[in-house]
């Protein structure tokens, strides 16, 4: 089956760094991608890797290891609008999107 | 501007009536999609659609149906089988069949049937 595993929750400081892993078993492997979401509101894309390696873009970093199913989200100098959900999901061998139930990431003064 | 739009925000409807949400798209995407999200849960597929009057089955069908006879639209309707439809529904868009395959996401509808 397939599969992704993501913490349910986890508390950082503001002005911290936190990271946010996920690891995959999954048919195929087209690129994971990485979503921010608010409550009540809609997903928003954050990152995409298909690489291994590491991809920065301003304070969010995304890393990705094919070979060990694995990946994470690194957020720098957290900021109390930063306290949302972070959603990973990986494009099966049919270009499926599979989701993880997300990690809900508070922020604290 | 390019977009999804979903309609109503929020819904209420009382037990055993069916309900249908609304789906526009604007991107001239092929694919379209529909989730299902509860409270502290991630999304779970409905039904995706990669071509107009063409649509599959995903993880969490029963209950629901759906149509494509435009490429905008993909409306979804709750039907009185579905034992549970309150929760948070997102409909989204993509390129379909490559291999990056961001979706896009409306702002969803929140179904509360009383």
């Amino acid at each position: 089956g397939q599969n992704i595993d993501q913490p349910t929750e986890m508390t950082a400081t503001e002005g911290a760094i936190v990271q946010i892993n996920c690891t995959y078993q999954t048919s195929g492997f087209n690129g994971l991608f990485w979503y921010q979401q608010h409550a009540g509101e809609a997903p928003t894309f954050l990152s995409y890797n298909v690489l291994d390696g590491l991809e920065e873009k301003g304070r969010f970093s995304s890393f990705l290891s094919r070979s060990k199913g694995y990946s994470y989200l690194l957020l720098k100098e957290l900021q109390m609008k930063d306290s949302a959900s972070y959603l990973c999901a990986v494009s099966d061998s049919n270009y499926q999107l599979i989701w993880g139930a997300g990690t809900k990431l508070i922020i604290k003064p | 501007d390019g977009g999804i739009t979903q309609s109503p925000k929020y819904l209420f409807r009382k037990e055993g009536q069916n309900v249908t949400l609304s789906c526009e798209q604007n991107l001239n995407h092929d694919a379209m999609y529909w989730y299902r999200q509860d409270p502290g849960q991630g999304l779970r597929l409905i039904y995706y659609s990669q071509i107009v009057n063409d649509f599959q089955k995903g993880d969490i069908a029963e209950g629901y149906s759906v149509s494509r006879e435009k490429k905008e639209s993909f409306p979804l309707t709750v039907t009185s089988a579905q034992k549970n439809p309150t929760a948070f529904y997102l409909c989204a868009s993509g390129e379909a069949g490559e291999a990056y395959n961001e979706q896009f996401f409306g702002p969803g509808t929140r179904l509360t049937v009383l």
